[in-house]
Parts: structure tokens; sequence; C-alpha cells
């Protein structure tokens, strides 16, 4: 079965930018969406369809792909930002994939 | 205002059967169909199965088909999971959420439902 691949570990200083990684194989990164998820608390949607953020989210929260590696990348880090971020993939017939999570630390 | 509320905590011990609820309201149930995702504790998201309310049709993870079933009552507006016989494994948080028909991200998700296995 594909995978989706996300560092475990991510940090930036509070004002500062920080970019999270979701490699897996293409066909699989082409809709991906993150969610942020603090502890103790459901996922929220931050980003779908790789780029576009729902209503409400900071435009701090931005998304990208190239080749086969979507990207999450938060831009003027707040302490609130503090949370792990997952991403899915939609891989047809209702089915998902997630990444194994990444723990963004606000330094 | 479109939300997914789930039934409460429980406290199982192995062997026993249990159904967990969630309930949507805001929004027309049949058209936006249900996933469910377990989080083991410290651990990440697992994507477990969907379901088409409007015709309870599902797309369970062949790594939970055979141990968990997935159905729903469009009726009552409520999507379930159901265990006929639980493991310790089993203890961990699962959510709901709903996936939204045109942008196939899972836009709304429930509160989460405890469920603790043991003897």
């Amino acid at each position: 079965q594909s995978a989706l691949t996300q560092p475990p570990s991510a940090s930036g200083s509070l004002g500062q930018s920080v970019t999270i990684s979701c490699t897996g194989a293409s066909s699989d990164v082409g809709g991906v969406s993150w969610y942020q998820q603090h502890p103790g608390k459901a996922p929220k949607l931050m980003i779908y369809e790789v780029t576009k953020r729902p209503s409400g989210v900071p435009d701090r929260f931005s998304g990208s792909k190239s080749g086969n590696t979507a990207s999450l990348t938060v831009s003027g880090l707040q302490a609130e930002d503090e949370a792990d971020y997952y991403c899915s993939s939609y891989v047809g017939s209702n089915k998902f994939l997630f990444g194994g999570g990444t723990n963004l630390t606000v330094l | 205002e479109v939300q997914l509320v789930q039934s409460g905590a429980e406290l199982k011990k192995p062997g026993e059967s249990l159904r967990i609820s969630c309930k949507g309201s805001g929004y027309s149930f049949v058209t936006h169909w249900i996933t469910w995702v377990r989080q083991m504790p410290g651990r990440g998201l697992e994507w477990m199965g969907t379901i088409d309310p409007g015709e309870s049709y599902t797309n369970p993870s062949p790594s939970f088909q055979g141990h968990v079933t997935i159905s729903a009552d469009k009726s009552i507006t409520t999507a379930y999971l159901q265990w006929s016989s639980l493991k310790a494994s089993d203890t961990a948080m699962y959510y709901c959420a709903r996936l939204s028909p045109t942008t196939r991200a899972l836009d709304v998700w429930g509160q989460g439902t405890t469920v603790t296995v043991s003897s």
C-alpha cells in the first residue's frame, strides 16, 4: 500500500517560517490536505487540494507541491501553531492515506 | 451550525461488543460520506473506512475489515462504528469526519470517542 512520509518533528522560532514536507507517490500527493491537531483535540482541516485554505484559517498557512512532495508552510510562527500536523490524500473510491504526522515546536 | 457529535467515552472488557455513534446536523447528511479515523495513544491518524450514509455503502480499510462494522441510519442522521469482540489493542480515540464531495477533504470532525478496553 502507498504511504505518505512526513518528518516526525519540526521547529521554528516565534515569527519565523517553517515548512513541513509530505512525500509519496506522485498520484497520491495530487490532492493533499493538511490537518492541525492540538493535544487532546480533534484534527482541524487547514489546507485542501494542495493549496486552498478553508474559511477562517489564517493566511499564514500555505500549501504547495513539487513533484511527489507536498509541503505546508507556516509563516510568522505563533505560539498557538505548536501542534501536530498531518497530511492526507484521497486516493479514490472514498479511501484515504494519512502521513505519520509532524510535531511542530515553536521555540 | 454544521457539526458531528459523537457518543461518550467507553470502558469495556476484552471480548465485549460495542457500538459508538456520530450524529450529523446542520447539513444534508445523505450527500456527505462519513469517515472513521483511529488514533491510538501517542500515535498518528489511521483511516478505518468510509460510508455513504444515503445508501449505506461502505469502503473499509483492509487493515480494519472484518474487525469493525461501519453503518449508518439516515433517518436519524447518525453513523456508527461497531465491534463484536473487542481487544485490548482497540484502545484508542476514534473520530468521525465528514468528507466533502467537492474538495475530497475531511472538513468537519467530531470531538472524538475514547474507547478503553481493559480486563
